[in-house]
C-alpha cells in the first residue's frame, strides 16, 4: 500500500529557514514524480513544484520559483521542500503527493501525504 | 498558464440528491487531462477522477465525470452523507493548476 507520510507541524519566525519532509513507502520511490502543493489557511490548492527522484530532476509553478527549493533523496525515500528566509505569508499547511497521473507534460496526483502545517510569527 | 473556475461556489443539496459540479478552463485542457479531488474537514484532497472520466482506484460509481476541450462536469448520482465537502478540478495539460473549489453542504 502507498504511504507517504510527512514530517511534524513547525513553528518558526520569519527570517527562519525551514526543510520539511514527505517518505514515500509501498511503491518504488524512484519511479515517481512526488509534489508539493500549498492551502493557506480556509484557501484552495496551489501547486508548487515537483520532484523526480530517480534524477532529482525538478518543476517550479512560475508563483513559487526562487521561494522554495524542492529535492529529493532517493537513498531514503524522501522528498523535501525547503525555505531559506520565511515570511508570515508562508504560513499554511502543505502536502506532497505522488504524481502518479503522468502523460510527460504535466501531473495528476493519485496519492497524498498527511499535510504539514506551517505557521511563522514573530 | 491554464486559470480554471468552478461553478457554483456553493451547493446546498440534501442526501439523496443529484449534484453537477462545472469546471471551466480559460483555454483547452488538450488530451482531457483534467482531475478532480475531494477534500473533506482536516483531510487531505483525494483523488476521485482523472483523464476527466476515468475514476480512481476505490471511487464508487455513482461518481461521473464528463467533458472536453474548456468544459468539464463532475456528476455525483445521489448523495451520501459522505459525500458533502469541497471538490476542486485540476488540469495536467501543462504546469498544474487547480480550480478554487466547489463546497458541497448539506441543505
Amino acid at each position: 500500500e502507498v504511504h507517504l507520510v510527512q514530517s511534524a507541524a513547525e513553528v518558526k519566525k520569519p527570517g527562519e529557514s525551514l526543510k520539511i519532509s514527505c517518505k514515500g513507502s509501498g511503491y518504488s520511490f524512484t519511479s515517481y514524480w512526488i509534489g508539493w502543493v500549498r492551502q493557506m489557511p480556509g484557501k484552495g490548492l496551489e501547486w508548487m513544484g515537483i520532484v523526480y527522484p530517480g534524477d532529482s530532476g525538478t518543476r517550479y509553478s512560475p508563483s513559487f520559483q526562487g521561494q522554495v527549493t524542492i529535492s529529493a533523496d532517493k537513498s531514503i525515500s524522501t522528498a523535501y521542500l525547503q525555505w531559506s528566509s520565511l515570511k508570515a505569508s508562508d504560513t499554511a499547511m502543505y502536502y506532497c503527493a505522488r504524481g502518479g497521473i503522468y502523460w510527460g507534460g504535466g501531473w495528476g496526483f493519485d496519492y497524498w501525504g498527511q499535510g504539514t502545517l506551517v505557521t511563522v510569527s514573530s | 498558464e491554464i486559470v480554471l473556475t468552478q461553478s457554483p461556489d456553493t451547493l446546498s443539496l440534501s442526501p439523496g440528491e443529484r449534484a453537477t459540479l462545472s469546471c471551466r478552463a480559460s483555454q483547452g485542457v488538450s488530451g482531457s487531462y483534467l482531475a478532480w479531488y475531494q477534500q473533506k474537514p482536516g483531510q487531505p484532497p483525494s483523488l476521485l477522477i482523472y483523464g476527466a472520466s476515468s475514476r480512481a482506484t476505490g471511487i464508487p460509481d455513482r461518481f461521473s465525470g464528463s467533458g472536453s476541450g474548456t468544459d468539464f462536469s463532475l456528476i455525483i448520482s445521489r448523495l451520501e452523507p459522505e459525500d458533502f465537502a469541497v471538490y476542486y478540478c485540476q488540469q495536467y495539460a501543462g504546469s498544474p493548476t487547480f480550480g478554487p473549489g466547489t463546497k458541497v453542504d448539506i441543505k
